[in-house]
């Protein structure tokens, strides 16, 4: 089974600065199809989960330019250009590319 | 717009049963893979189940196989999790989403499995 490690799991940051989040995949998450079905979700507490980016990099209908997502086989990263307070709350990477379906642990970012 | 509705959470003792269903709506259900998926109390998200778009074939959790069974209904546009011989550690809000862990999920139910 492939598992998934985020790093850091904690992650304080200023209003208006960066912040980035690291995902390894324990093989490759590159299907058979040719494409790496590593996505990004968002959480906040008492609500499902929101999509950000899919495909590693394509970000979701209607979320803002200020994430983005990156990385190959193994290695992915999650970046906020710049913080702002609505992003507050967990952060999730996953894998779809081959089951069982697998989650990082999750990274919470707050507000320093 | 997409709306998926979970219901039929509740408390349960250990080696009960338990059977959750989802409501789906605004797109086409009967060509859509289905998920469902689960958090426990204060923890991070975990897949449960996946099933084909025509119930053809379903995929399991390891910790679920032989105890959980997904189904679906495309007539009734609606999503099924049968779940037998529950554990404490079962107990968590449950998801259904549409296709993998996405862009849509419902708002969850929650099962509490506890004597």
């Amino acid at each position: 089974d492939i598992v998934m490690t985020q790093t850091p799991l904690y992650s304080p940051v200023t209003l208006g600065q960066p912040a980035s989040i690291s995902c390894r995949s324990s093989q490759s998450l590159v299907h058979s199809d040719g494409n790496t079905y590593l996505s990004w979700l968002h959480q906040r507490p008492g609500q499902p989960p929101r999509l950000l980016i899919y495909q590693i990099s394509t970000r979701f209908s209607g979320v803002p330019d200020r994430f983005s997502g990156s990385g190959a086989g193994t290695d992915f990263t999650l970046k906020i250009s710049r913080v702002e307070a609505e992003d507050v709350g967990v952060y999730y990477c996953t894998q779809t590319t081959e089951f069982p379906y697998a989650f990082g642990q999750g990274t919470k970012l707050d507000i320093k | 717009e997409i709306q998926l509705v979970e219901s039929g959470g509740d408390l349960v003792q250990p080696g009960g049963s338990l059977r959750l269903s989802c409501a789906a709506s605004g797109f086409t259900f009967s060509t859509s893979w289905m998920s469902w998926l689960r958090q426990a109390p204060g923890k991070g998200l975990e897949w449960v189940a996946n099933i084909r778009h025509d119930g053809s074939r379903s995929y399991y959790l390891d910790s679920v196989k032989g105890r959980f069974a997904v189904s679906r209904d495309n007539a009734k546009n609606s999503l099924y999790l049968q779940m037998n011989s529950l554990r404490v550690e079962d107990t968590a809000v449950y998801y259904c989403a549409k296709g993998g862990p996405g862009a849509y999920w419902g708002q969850g139910t929650l099962v509490t499995v506890s004597s």
